[in-house]
C-alpha cells in the first residue's frame, strides 16, 4: 500500500528563515510526488512535482529514494508562503494511478 | 476558460435529506475524483473515475455514490445525510492517471 507521512501538522518559522517541511513516503516501485498548497480560502492547486525538478516560489522539492523522502524547502520563508502544505504521492504500477495525500502541514510565517 | 466547477458551495441541511454536490470540468480530462477533507484538514479519496459509465470506491469508505453520465460531469449523492457527513468534499480531475490534479474550490455540508 502506498503512504504519505507529513510528521509536523503545525510548523513556524519566522520571516527571512529557511523554512522544510518533511514529507515521507513508502511505496512499492517509482512514485510520482507531489506538492500541492491551499493558501487561505483559495483551492487546492500544485505547487511543484519532482519530475519537472523545478523550483516555484522559490520552494524547491528533492526525491531522495535512499530515505524514501521528498522535503520541500525554501532558503528564505516569505510571509504570503503562509498556506496549508500536502504531500501527495501517486503510482502508476500499482492503485492505479490514484494520488494519496499526506495530513497535510500548516505554514505559519511570522513577520 | 478550462476549470472545475463545484457547486453549491455551501450547504446547510437537516439529517435525513438527500443530497447531491455538482462538479463539472471543461478541461477535457477523463480522470475524476472526489476527496473528503475532513475538519482537521486530512485528505481522503472516495470516490474516483476513469471514464464514462466507469466509476470506482476510493480509499476511505463513504455512503455516499457518485455517477459519470457524461465526461464533464461528476456528481455525488448522499441519499439520507446525517451529522457524521458534515465535511468539505473536494472535486479533482486530471489528463492522466497519476498525473497533476485540478481541484474545485470545494462543498462545504453541514448536516443538522
Amino acid at each position: 500500500a502506498q503512504r504519505v507521512t507529513q510528521p509536523e501538522k503545525l510548523l513556524s518559522v519566522f520571516k527571512g528563515a529557511p523554512v522544510e517541511l518533511k514529507c515521507n513516503y513508502s511505496y512499492s516501485g517509482s512514485p510520482e510526488l507531489f506538492w500541492y498548497v491551499q493558501y487561505s480560502r483559495q483551492r487546492l492547486q500544485l505547487l511543484l512535482r519532482h519530475i519537472s525538478r523545478e523550483s516555484i516560489k522559490g520552494f524547491t522539492a528533492d526525491l531522495n529514494k535512499g530515505e524514501t523522502s521528498f522535503h520541500l524547502k525554501k532558503p528564505f520563508a516569505q510571509e504570503e508562503d503562509s498556506a496549508m502544505y500536502y504531500c501527495a504521492l501517486s503510482g502508476l504500477n500499482t492503485n492505479a494511478g490514484k494520488s494519496t495525500f499526506g495530513d497535510g502541514t500548516t505554514l505559519t510565517v511570522k513577520p | 476558460e478550462a476549470d472545475i466547477y463545484q457547486t453549491p458551495r455551501y450547504l446547510v441541511i437537516g439529517t435525513g435529506k438527500k443530497i447531491t454536490l455538482e462538479c463539472s470540468q471543461t478541461m477535457g480530462h477523463d480522470k475524476m475524483y472526489w476527496y473528503q477533507q475532513d475538519p482537521g484538514m486530512e485528505l481522503h479519496l472516495i470516490h474516483y473515475s476513469y471514464g464514462v459509465n466507469s466509476t470506482e470506491k476510493g480509499d476511505l469508505s463513504s455512503e455516499s455514490t457518485v455517477s459519470r453520465i457524461r465526461t464533464e460531469h461528476f456528481p455525488l449523492t448522499l441519499e439520507s445525510a446525517r451529522p457524521s457527513h458534515t465535511s468539505q468534499y473536494l472535486c479533482a480531475s486530471s489528463k492522466n492517471a497519476g498525473g497533476e490534479l485540478f481541484f474545485g474550490e470545494g462543498s462545504r455540508l453541514t448536516v443538522l
